[in-house]
């Protein structure tokens, strides 16, 4: 199993609906987790970051994490078509290098 | 965050050449990565680059190929030595800043080799 896994999609969603991103990972003392939006072309850019259980709301984004069942999700809300892009899951590793692992992946695409 | 600088942003080389991409963050940082991400793929870290000492490389990578350089807390160097087609990839710099837990990237170099 990989260490961060997540459905390459692509995930199609209409304008206004709720995009549901998800990701799960292999070590449960796995503690700090990021979400990346990544435009084609373009480098990653950092939308949110979670270190504890429950949700983390900014603006129309949540983030969701549940280390229990080993999962992070992403929840947009009042979903634009400027939201579509990839979006990366990474994890913190582990040790004192802080190097992140990254997940694939998922491939969003809001239709007018 | 900190803002960050890589130079070129973009060029094609040709096969058995070598290209240096330089990394300028505007503020001292405790952290920075190089990745790099091929197309249609996710994101391989490279190494990390240490500030007077040499870079920890990650599984796959070596110094001979992928000579790096981190003379201070702003500033760091990747060169991609005698490159091949298959090092065309973009290649990223990314920083954590201090007293900060969060990476943020650079906006990338775009190499095309012929």
């Amino acid at each position: 199993q990989k260490e961060v896994e997540q459905n390459s999609g692509p995930l199609s969603v209409p304008e206004g609906a709720i995009a549901s991103l998800n990701c799960t990972y292999s070590d449960r003392g796995s503690q700090s987790f990021f979400w990346y939006r990544q435009y084609s072309g373009k480098s990653p850019e950092l939308i949110m970051f979670i270190y504890s259980n429950g949700d983390k709301e900014d603006g129309r984004f949540t983030a969701q994490l549940n280390k229990a069942s080993q999962y992070v999700s992403l929840l947009i809300r009042d979903s634009q078509p400027s939201d579509s892009a990839t979006y990366l899951c990474a994890k913190l590793g582990a040790g004192n290098n802080r190097k992140l692992i990254w997940g694939l992946g998922t491939s969003l695409a809001v239709n007018p | 965050s900190a803002v960050i600088s890589q130079k070129p942003s973009r060029d094609i080389c040709q096969r058995g050449t070598s290209l240096t991409i330089q990394c300028q963050v505007d503020s001292q940082v405790t952290m920075m990565f190089w990745y790099r991400q091929q197309p249609g793929q996710s994101l391989t870290l490279i190494a990390t680059a240490n500030q007077g000492s040499e870079a920890t490389y990650e599984s796959g990578f070596v110094i001979d190929k992928f000579p790096i350089s981190r003379p201070n807390l702003t500033f760091s160097t990747l060169t991609v030595s005698n490159m091949s087609p298959e090092d065309s990839s973009i290649y990223l710099c990314s920083v954590i800043s201090t007293h900060q837990e969060t990476q943020y990237f650079g906006p990338g170099t775009r190499l095309l080799v012929l």
